[in-house]
């Protein structure tokens, strides 16, 4: 069975600091791994993926396939990156459903 | 152009009642998802359509729910006999079909169901 664990519920850091939001997973194959993000009052939508291998809005995140982890991070933390976060995987080839964590309320304190 | 869109934005019904969400999703996306998100499940799979055939429907929850889709394109979430545990958020979302490493999803801004 696949499954995405995200072990934090909230995290609160402070305005400058560095953001490390955890995801591991479990999939038998390979997966295709992205983190979702949901600002209040606004859709949930997608912020990143391993396979494009880039920087939004200051994050990376890099699928080490040996510890099974998607970890999401920013060096410095700004006020704007208050959200919920959801790491997520599907099947890579195809169309499948997405398969979520269950979210990190990251705060950013001013 | 305009993304997913989903109506009721909210909806307020009895229990036992019947009830019908909509989605309509980006224009030629032929892949299209329904999800749930409530406190303390996170977001939960329930249906997948590629065009109008539904090819995974392993997560409803029961035989209360049911999904269509018509014409390749709107779709149409029915719950029956309600009850107080379907309180969620309905979500929709879009892709685009066939692409390996390609399954970005676009969401709908999601029906709130409460059933009292």
């Amino acid at each position: 069975a696949q499954r995405v664990t995200q072990p934090e519920k909230l995290l609160s850091v402070f305005k400058g600091a560095p953001v490390e939001l955890k995801c591991n997973y479990s999939y038998s194959g390979s997966p295709e791994l992205f983190w979702y993000v949901q600002y209040s009052r606004q859709r949930l939508q997608l912020l990143l993926r391993h396979i494009s291998r880039e920087s939004i809005k200051g994050f990376t995140a890099d699928l080490n396939k040996g510890e099974t982890s998607f970890h999401l991070k920013k060096p410095f933390a700004q006020e704007e990156d208050s959200a919920m976060y959801y790491c997520a995987l599907s099947r890579y080839f195809g169309n499948e459903k997405l398969t979520f964590g269950t979210g990190t309320r990251l705060t950013i304190i001013p | 152009g305009a993304g997913v869109s989903q109506s009721p934005s909210n909806k307020v019904t009895e229990k036992g009642k019947d009830v019908e969400l909509r989605c309509d999703p980006i224009s030629g996306h032929t892949a299209l998802y329904w999800y749930r998100q409530s406190l303390g499940q996170g977001l939960e799979f329930l249906i997948y359509f590629q065009g109008n055939s539904a090819p995974d429907k392993s997560g409803l929850p029961s035989d209360r729910f049911s999904a269509e889709r018509t014409g390749g394109s709107v779709s149409t979430l029915t719950i029956q006999r309600t009850q107080q545990e379907d309180s969620a958020v309905y979500l929709c979302a879009s892709s685009h079909s066939g692409r390996a490493g390609g399954n970005e999803q676009f969401f709908g801004p999601g029906t709130r169901l409460t059933v009292l």
